[in-house]
């Protein structure tokens, strides 16, 4: 079956230590979106790709970067996991905003849950 | 800034009973409504409104949106414990950059 597949579903790191969360998706979808909800909140968009352009919100902090290799593969890196960096992170796909009966529904990922001790 | 407000924010009821969450929004440039589930994992998705007044139906399900006032609600008759969960409402807006923006979601638990 097509899906958002993410990789770890947890994850433990240390205070300061670089981590990674992978993303990958068989919708062939031309935007992938990294969310980060913590607990009791909405979710809240870091960034996305759409194709290679990569698009930062205006908030997102420096400490978070994001590479996209091809269609299918996304990452998420924190360079230096702050205590206050502990959340849920979502990895989301959707067709392209602009494609005829637009704007599409995202597909979410099973989330990678990060840890920070 | 976009803001997208759900109400109550937690509920508890009896299986069987009926219940409405609701969803109430102010962003510029509105293009769809989205209802997600979330369950202790991602966020599954349940409708996509876009068009004023016209219902939404899955099941026990059903959602219908109010573009003059600003407001969406979902509907689930003849609750299950299986329904329990979080309900994410999420609006579309923006221009040439669309950007979905989520509600705090209702917890909804449902007693047997």
């Amino acid at each position: 079956d097509a899906m958002v597949i993410q990789n770890p579903r947890y994850q433990v790191t240390q205070f300061g230590k670089p981590v990674t969360l992978s993303c990958s998706q068989t919708l062939n979808h031309n935007v992938m979106y990294w969310y980060q909800q913590k607990s009791s909140q909405a979710p809240k968009l870091l960034f996305h790709y759409y194709d290679k352009d990569f698009n930062n919100e205006a908030d997102t902090p420096d400490n978070f970067q994001s590479r996209r290799p091809n269609t299918s593969f996304c990452f998420l890196d924190i360079r230096s996991p702050g205590l206050g960096d502990a959340a849920m992170y979502l990895c989301a796909t959707s067709r392209p905003p602009f494609l005829a009966g637009g704007p599409h529904t995202q597909y979410f990922g099973p989330g990678t849950r990060l840890t920070v001790l | 800034e976009d803001k997208v407000v759900q109400s109550p924010l937690s509920l508890v009821v009896h299986e069987g009973d009926t219940v409405t969450l609701n969803c109430s929004y102010e962003v510029t440039n509105f293009r769809s409504l989205l209802w997600y589930k979330q369950e202790k994992k991602a966020p599954t998705f349940l409708f996509m409104l876009t068009s004023s007044g016209i219902e939404k139906k899955s099941g026990r399900l059903s959602s219908i949106l109010d573009k003059k006032e600003l407001f969406s609600i979902l509907n689930i008759t003849a609750t299950q414990t299986g329904d329990s969960a979080i309900y994410l409402c999420a609006v579309y807006s923006g221009g040439s950059n669309y950007k979905l923006t989520f509600g705090k979601g209702t917890l909804l638990t449902v007693n047997p």
